[in-house]
């Protein structure tokens, strides 16, 4: 994998559903992986920075998962709310020091 | 310190004008960051600096975009004769060496 690659695009779930993203990114010479949640009119707000294989950390009832040896995170959201419809981006800190980002999974939670 | 404010959140401009957009980081920020969206796409990096010294650019950037951050505070990224494939969300990062990066709601541009 070269790029950062999220999948799904878009989720369209119902309130009340837990549902889950996939961020893939280049295994070799990792430094850090960001989830962020960026809604509409605001700015990108920061969840998680994850830096060690098999790290696993949770807010409220969003946890996330880190691979980094198959280069691989998943995000999870339990019981979704209207309120978490959102662009979920994931992004790898490379050696640069830049911030390379995946395309987003757009989540949209029907009351 | 209420975050990283960008100036303008809009801006409309014929095709030909010239834009200039402004980041205000976070105070204790060595590192700022410009980011740069269009639709269905995650944010594309375009240049960063580290106190005033721009230390990248990307090949994204063609010769019609400056950027600079005098004496390490705020930052200002300017548009030459802006073409309709200059039309995105202009996004603002700061942090203090690297780690956890705080963006700004960014600049929208939409060229005409």
């Amino acid at each position: 994998i070269l790029n950062v690659e999220q999948s799904p695009q878009s989720l369209h779930v119902q309130e009340g559903d837990s549902t889950n993203f996939t961020c893939s990114f280049p295994s070799s010479n990792f430094y850090a992986l960001h989830w962020y949640r960026w809604e509409t009119a605001k700015s990108p707000e920061a969840l998680f920075v994850m830096t060690l294989n098999g790290d696993e950390k949770k807010k409220g009832r969003i946890s996330a998962t880190l691979n980094t040896k198959e280069g691989y995170s998943y995000l999870y959201i339990k019981g979704s709310q209207p309120e978490d419809s959102a662009t979920y981006l994931c992004a790898r800190y490379n050696q640069g020091g830049k911030l390379i980002f995946g395309q987003g999974t757009e989540l949209s939670v029907k009351p | 310190d209420t975050g990283v404010s960008q100036d303008p959140r809009h801006k409309i401009t014929k095709r030909g004008q010239n834009v200039t957009f402004r980041c205000d980081p976070i105070s204790e920020h060595n590192r700022l960051y410009w980011y740069r969206q269009t639709l269905g796409q995650g944010p594309e990096f375009l240049t960063y600096f580290q106190n005033e010294a721009q230390l990248e650019k990307s090949r994204l950037l063609s010769d019609r975009f400056s950027a600079e951050r005098p004496k390490g505070s705020f930052s200002t990224l300017e548009i030459q004769r802006t073409e309709q494939g200059d039309s995105a969300m202009y996004l603002c990062a700061s942090s203090f060496s690297g780690e956890v990066w705080t963006f700004g709601s960014g600049t929208r541009l939409t060229v005409v």
